[in-house]
């Protein structure tokens, strides 16, 4: 069936850096492509999103890239905080929406 | 922006009882509601998925007589757990779409905490 892998499952970085999470997706159907924050106990939020005309899509310090081609996709944070930790979850978008399988982000001060 | 709210946040039950969770849009007309399972630190499980006055879909092994989904208007949908034993304790959350929107954003709710003693 379809799938998104998401690489790393977790990250670490120091405040300040940046961070990158990677995903790939199977079905050659998706043209939606959100990405989700999940804080301890919450709900997933959603925090970028980009269609499968656009390449890139930038929102103050996140910044999400799509190779179409290659059905990769990526988030990208600068200048990371400790509030930026989280579970971050990547999503493909056709018939259904796929998701990744996270990534736990530790922002350390 | 979407802004979609659950009750109960959290919930204990007892087994053999069943629970009901809420799931209402708040600010926005929700013709399709999603209800996730999510096992900690893993992924989102879809059970299944709801448009407005229809019976809902479920996906392959969730048991439809044991989770009783109704989306019987287009700001609130329930899930109603029936019978519940420990293995069902879990995190459950709804998300919401409308399919007037270009890419049908989904937005979460703030999720469910059922535990079953």
């Amino acid at each position: 069936g379809e799938n998104v892998e998401q690489h790393p499952s977790t990250l670490s970085v120091q405040e300040g850096d940046s961070a990158v999470i990677k995903c790939t997706y199977s079905d050659s159907a998706s043209n939606y492509f959100p990405w989700y924050k999940q804080e301890l106990g919450k709900g997933p939020q959603l925090i970028i999103d980009i269609r499968s005309n656009v390449g890139e899509k930038k929102d103050q310090r996140i910044a999400v890239t799509l190779n179409k081609t290659a059905k990769h996709f990526s988030l990208h944070i600068t200048e990371t905080q400790p509030e930026d930790s989280a579970v971050y979850f990547c999503a493909a978008k056709g018939f259904k929406t796929i998701f990744g399988a996270g990534t736990r982000l530790f922002v350390k001060a | 922006g979407a802004v979609v709210s659950q009750h109960p946040s959290r919930v204990i039950c007892k087994s053999g009882t069943s629970v009901k969770i809420e799931c209402r849009s708040l600010d926005f007309q929700a013709t399709t509601m999603f209800w996730y399972r999510q096992f900690p630190k893993q992924s989102l499980m879809l059970m299944a998925t709801s448009n407005e006055g229809s019976k809902a879909t479920y996906e392959q092994g969730v048991e439809k007589d044991k989770f009783l989904i109704n989306h019987a208007s287009l700001t609130l949908s329930t899930l109603t757990v029936t019978s519940a034993h420990p293995e069902d304790s879990s995190f459950y959350i709804c998300s919401a779409s409308n399919r007037g929107w270009d890419h049908y954003e989904q937005y979460f709710g703030p999720g469910t905490r059922l535990t079953v003693t």
